[in-house]
């Protein structure tokens, strides 16, 4: 069947560094995503990775090994802002998303 | 620039009533439109998505419907709502071109049923 694995909740200090991983295993890729869903609201576009590396958009990034089936989020200087549930999603190749059950990442002062 | 809107953002119905919740997508035609819900501790799940007016496919079997009576609208509906049908469902349309664009979620609806 088809997985994708992410951790329930993680913990960082605000002005830190944290590492979100994300492993799959699908049918087929199209693609992983990233997406950042603040309490009660909906998912947000993060970032999108379809070929091996990293890709770098502000205090974000996102890396992808597809040979490994795994990728990682990287949030640097944290905000209070940035609390958030983070979901990991991969396109399969039927071109369906297969969700992750989300990354609660709580940042403290 | 395109938006997406859905409502109502929170409802409350007892077993067994109907349910409707609509979305609509602005600046942008024949998009690739989804409804998906979200449970607690649980990704997101696929119950519908459309293609085109009037084209509907059904991704899990359950007592839920859809329908695209326009370009751009899209109705979750139900006629006898189960308590298992809480939960938050979120409406989205896919940007980009090809098959690999993003999705752009409207703002969720929130289902309660007593």
């Amino acid at each position: 069947g088809q997985n994708i694995d992410q951790p329930t909740e993680m913990t960082a200090t605000e002005g830190a560094i944290v590492q979100i991983n994300c492993t799959y295993q699908t049918s087929g890729f199209n693609g992983l995503f990233w997406y950042q869903q603040h309490a009660g609201e909906a998912p947000t576009f993060l970032s999108y990775n379809v070929l091996d590396g990293l890709e770098e958009k502000g205090r974000f990034s996102s890396f992808l090994s597809r040979s490994k089936g795994y990728s990682y989020l990287l949030l640097k200087e944290l905000q209070m802002k940035d609390s958030a549930s983070y979901l990991c999603a991969v396109m399969d190749s039927n071109y369906q998303l297969i969700w992750g059950a989300g990354t609660k990442l709580i940042i403290k002062p | 620039s395109q938006t997406i809107h859905q409502w109502p953002a929170t409802l409350v119905q007892p077993v067994g009533s109907p349910l409707s919740l609509e979305c609509t997508v602005e600046g942008t035609s024949n998009p690739n439109l989804y409804w998906y819900r979200q449970a607690a501790g649980r990704g997101l799940q696929l119950l519908f998505y459309s293609v085109g007016i009037g084209q509907i496919s059904s991704e899990v079997p359950q007592n839920l419907s859809a329908s695209r009576p326009q370009d751009r609208q899209f109705i979750l509906s139900s006629k006898k709502l189960l308590l298992s049908d809480s939960g938050f469902y979120l409406c989205a349309w896919k940007g980009g071109s090809g098959e690999t664009g993003e999705l752009f979620f409207g703002e969720g609806s929130r289902l309660t049923v007593l």
